[in-house]
């Protein structure tokens, strides 16, 4: 089964709106994390929020999680044209504590 | 701020022949991880690193695919004879301790099988 399942697929704003992309998953988790990544880029940490926490913020961040449901939002406010890019929810599997990403949310802030 | 560092940034090869992506993870970091990404597609797990052995890896990583920690600080990845499905973004990632989930990613290296 796959695991953090990213909708929408893309998104396109203007600068200085707020973008909110979801993310559903399957399994029990211990935290849920959320990444980014700049066109053919690496994959830059976001922010974590453990399955006790409802909500965490982290500057212009704000996410949400909702165990159950088995779901997460990540809410950017005040978008800039810099914030385009796709961002991956991730959930920790496996003994090594591997990363189970989402397919994506490809954001695209129009300045 | 200690990052993560990848080289070469794109490679590109034969089929058949063998590659080694290079990885330089954050010096007191335990655990590494390569991951892929195939064009247009998901982040997948390729395989994870702890204790100069691998911990875990996943049904992509079979026999044509090997990893090393070569010295303290280096970390590879080796496609013994690539094929044109191996062609994707290879992602090296570490990790600082148990219990700690945050991964920090490299910037990725390009491979191209023609």
């Amino acid at each position: 089964s796959q695991q953090g399942e990213e909708d929408p697929q893309a998104l396109s704003i203007q600068e200085g709106e707020n973008a909110t992309m979801n993310c559903s998953y399957k399994t029990s988790i211990n935290n849920l994390q959320w990444y980014r990544q700049n066109s053919g880029r690496g994959l830059v940490h976001l922010i974590l929020i453990r399955s006790n926490e409802r909500e965490k913020h982290s500057g212009r961040l704000r996410v949400t999680l909702d165990t159950s449901k088995k779901s997460s939002s990540l809410l950017i406010t005040a978008s800039r044209a810099a914030d385009t890019a796709s961002y991956f929810c991730a959930t920790v599997s496996g003994s090594a504590r591997q990363l189970t990403f989402g397919s994506g949310t490809q954001l695209t802030v129009l300045p | 701020e200690p990052e993560v560092t990848q080289t070469p940034s794109h490679q590109v090869t034969q089929m058949g022949q063998e590659v080694i992506l290079r990885c330089v993870p954050i010096s007191n970091h335990l655990y590494f991880y390569w991951y892929r990404q195939i064009l247009g597609q998901k982040v997948e797990f390729l395989v994870s690193f702890y204790n100069n052995e691998i911990s875990e890896k996943s049904e992509i990583f079979d026999d044509q695919f090997s990893v090393e920690r070569p010295d303290g600080s280096n970390f590879t990845l080796k496609i013994r004879s690539t094929k044109l499905e191996d062609s994707a973004m290879y992602f090296c990632a570490s990790r600082e301790l148990a219990g700690v989930d945050t991964q920090y990613f490299g910037p990725g290296t390009r491979l191209t099988v023609l």
